[in-house]
């Protein structure tokens, strides 16, 4: 067990929906990152928050959106969805300056 | 642009053999983090090993060690005494951070192990 909890472990919605993943750090970490696993794209970056701030992008479309809450809890909202964003959501979280991160479970997207 | 190759999609292993899983990866810093993440059928991510550039110590974690050749930028992973368990895809990783405090982790696409009984 990693710390870094998830919810919803499944989540099956339909195209044009819009759905909120939630992510909560390792006790103590500040910084929470979000990534999709999805056979063809395989691990991909999202975004990086840091004790509430927006700190990097990647490829993340703009149908989707995060963000970090005081408690350093996180969300991140896919609207609009599509077939294509079917995937494994993974949320991790890092101590300072440490360098690795820490996984959470995951959310397995289903978009029907 | 930082990319990270895994040249094997595939491996297998004797159970309580050894077994090499390659890594290469581009850079032009000097100083970062790589990684190697475990994922089991259950999906979860799990971090084998971490090694930092700087120091020249290879890393190890009981049955898990890495041949870090900086100069070649090669990052190989070792496991040994192969168990069971250890049957997984194995995602090597690399660090990209900046001044600013930014972080994201750069993956490759994956090398699959079977451990045969």
């Amino acid at each position: 067990d990693s710390g870094v909890t998830q919810t919803p472990k499944h989540l099956i919605t339909a195209t044009g929906q819009r759905v909120t993943l939630r992510c909560s750090p390792r006790s103590g970490d500040l910084s929470v990152y979000w990534y999709q696993q999805s056979l063809d794209q395989g691990l991909q970056f999202l975004i990086q928050y840091y004790n509430g701030e927006e700190r990097a992008k990647g490829n993340i479309l703009e149908r989707f959106s995060a963000q970090q809450f005081p408690d350093l809890h996180s969300e991140l909202n896919l609207s609009s969805l599509e077939l294509g964003d079917s995937a494994l959501y993974f949320c991790a979280s890092s101590p300072y300056h440490r360098g690795e991160q820490y996984f959470g479970p995951g959310t397995r997207l289903t978009v029907t | 642009a930082q990319t990270v190759t895994q040249s094997q999609p595939e491996m297998s292993v004797q159970e309580a053999e050894t077994v090499t899983l390659s890594c290469t990866y581009d850079t032009s810093e000097s100083d970062y983090y790589l990684f190697w993440y475990k994922q089991p059928p259950s999906r979860q991510m799990i971090l084998v090993i971490r090694q930092e550039a700087y120091k020249q110590q290879n890393a190890t974690e009981n049955r898990f060690s890495v041949n870090f050749q900086k100069a070649a930028k090669s990052f190989s992973l070792k496991i040994s005494d192969s168990q069971l368990g250890d049957a997984a895809m194995y995602f090597c990783a690399y660090r990209i951070s900046t001044q600013g405090g930014s972080e994201k982790l750069v993956f490759g696409k994956g090398t699959k192990l079977t451990v045969n009984p």
